[in-house]
């Protein structure tokens, strides 16, 4: 069964440190891995996007990495900003006959001043 | 920039009464996506269209139903609307019909059903 599944749930931090959010899919077969910024009430933003060969890709002072041998996805935030609070979606395509997007339930990350 | 808007942030309504909400995307893009949002689930794809008048069933397409006559504007029908339809509908565009191109998301539309 394709499933993407999240860790944490929910994360608080302070101001100025960094965290990495985990994501775990058993999508196949692959195509794609987003990871996707959503503020409260407000939809889903697109941070980055990992193909099969790449391995890590960077939007300013997000980091997304791709192991696709172990399936795993991982987004670190450097030096977090107050506006960095809002959830976060790992989100995985495949290629099953057509085009296939699974989303995770996502991250919920607070981060206070 | 990709642009989606959504007819209305929050609607309350009546158990029974037939739901429309709107979407309109101003960016020619081909596929249109209807998805609800409920706390601890991942979004889930209720109805996606690839072309004009074209529909296709997501994964829990059941109570829904769908319109697209014009390429900006995809419309979600709750045909009788039930307490268990309360959630977050969003909507959202791609470019290319067939392929897994970004998904542009619009506000969302927070529903609920009395």
């Amino acid at each position: 069964k394709n499933q993407v599944e999240q860790s944490p749930q929910s994360l608080i931090i302070l101001e100025g440190k960094n965290c990495t959010l985990q994501c775990n899919y058993t999508v196949s077969p692959f195509s794609n891995l987003r990871w996707y910024k959503q503020d409260t009430g407000r939809g889903p933003v697109s941070l980055t996007i990992m193909t099969f060969s790449e391995n890590t890709k960077s939007n300013g002072r997000y980091t997304a990495t791709l192991d696709a041998d172990t399936k795993q996805s991982s987004l670190h935030i450097t030096a977090s900003q107050l506006s960095d609070s809002a959830s976060y979606i790992c989100v995985v395509s495949a290629f099953t006959g057509g085009f296939k997007t699974i989303f995770g339930a996502g991250t919920r990350l607070f981060v206070k001043a | 920039d990709v642009k989606v808007t959504q007819s209305s942030r929050y609607l309350v309504k009546r158990t029974g009464e037939k739901v429309f909400l709107e979407c309109v995307q101003d960016m020619d893009h081909e596929n249109m996506f209807w998805y609800r949002q409920d706390p601890g689930l991942g979004l889930r794809l209720i109805y996606f269209s690839y072309d004009v008048k074209m529909k296709e069933k997501g994964d829990i397409p059941e109570g829904y139903s769908v319109s697209r006559e014009k390429k900006e504007r995809f419309s979600l029908i709750l045909e009788s609307a039930s307490t268990n339809q309360t959630s977050m509908y969003l909507c959202a565009s791609s470019l290319r019909r067939g392929s897994t191109d970004t998904q542009y998301f619009g506000p969302g539309t927070r529903l609920t059903v009395l």
